[in-house]
């Protein structure tokens, strides 16, 4: 258990849908952060926030949609996605969002798109 | 191409045996970290080791780190199958962590 939950752990869509990711920290952090795990693929960052405000957007489409309410809440909105983005989304926290921070991770939702 | 880059990808050992694995990474770097993930679940952050550090030991971890040669290993002692998992390095790069792709370790009771 490391503090940062996610919800729901396991999620099928079809391109049509809407539906959005949960993330929240009991940690106290300041920075929270998506990322996406794909087969064979490196740990990619999506969205960073730092203090509530987006520091980054990694070219991510529009169809992935953050939100940051609170320093401890984090959602991303899905709509008319692609099987292509069928993947593990994980959340993350950290104190600050430098490089130099530990970050501590959710177990993800795995998404699966038809 | 990476910013950090774990060799082999993946590795699979009798219960006792020691594990190690690589990461070199290609731009300057003031600190480095390794995580932990079992499958289909959350990373878990295992060490850092700054740059001006050339060994860190965490229980059965052992972490190196050789600016020189833009490298870094992860040695695990005798291994557990417990310990089957993907182990990541993560440099920072551009103000961002970066990733490697994992080296899967495999320990057979």
């Amino acid at each position: 258990e490391t503090g940062v939950t996610q919800t729901p752990r396991h999620l099928v869509m079809g391109m049509t849908n809407k539906k959005s990711l949960k993330c929240e920290q009991h940690l106290g952090h300041n920075a929270m952060y998506w990322y996406k795990q794909s087969a064979k693929k490196p740990l990619e960052l999506m969205f960073v926030y730092n203090f509530k405000e987006q520091t980054e957007n990694n070219s991510v489409p529009s169809r992935f949609s953050p939100e940051c309410p609170n320093s401890s809440h984090l959602f991303l909105h899905l709509h008319t996605l692609q099987p292509e983005d069928s993947a593990l989304y994980l959340c993350a926290s950290s104190q600050e969002s430098t490089t130099q921070e530990t970050q501590y991770f959710g177990p993800g939702t795995r998404l699966l798109v038809l | 191409s990476q910013q950090g880059e774990e060799d082999p990808q993946a590795l699979s050992i009798q219960e006792g045996e020691n594990a190690t694995m690589n990461c070199s990474y290609k731009t300057s770097i003031n600190n480095l970290q390794w995580y932990r993930q079992n499958s289909g679940r959350g990373l878990v952050h295992l060490i850092l080791i700054r740059s001006n550090e050339r060994e860190k030991h965490s229980g059965r971890l052992r972490v190196t780190l050789d600016t020189s040669k833009k490298s870094s290993s992860l040695l695990i002692t005798a291994s557990r199958a417990a310990d089957t998992a993907s182990y990541f390095c993560a440099t920072p790069h551009t103000g961002k962590l970066i990733f490697g792709q994992g080296t899967t370790l495999q320990v057979k009771p």
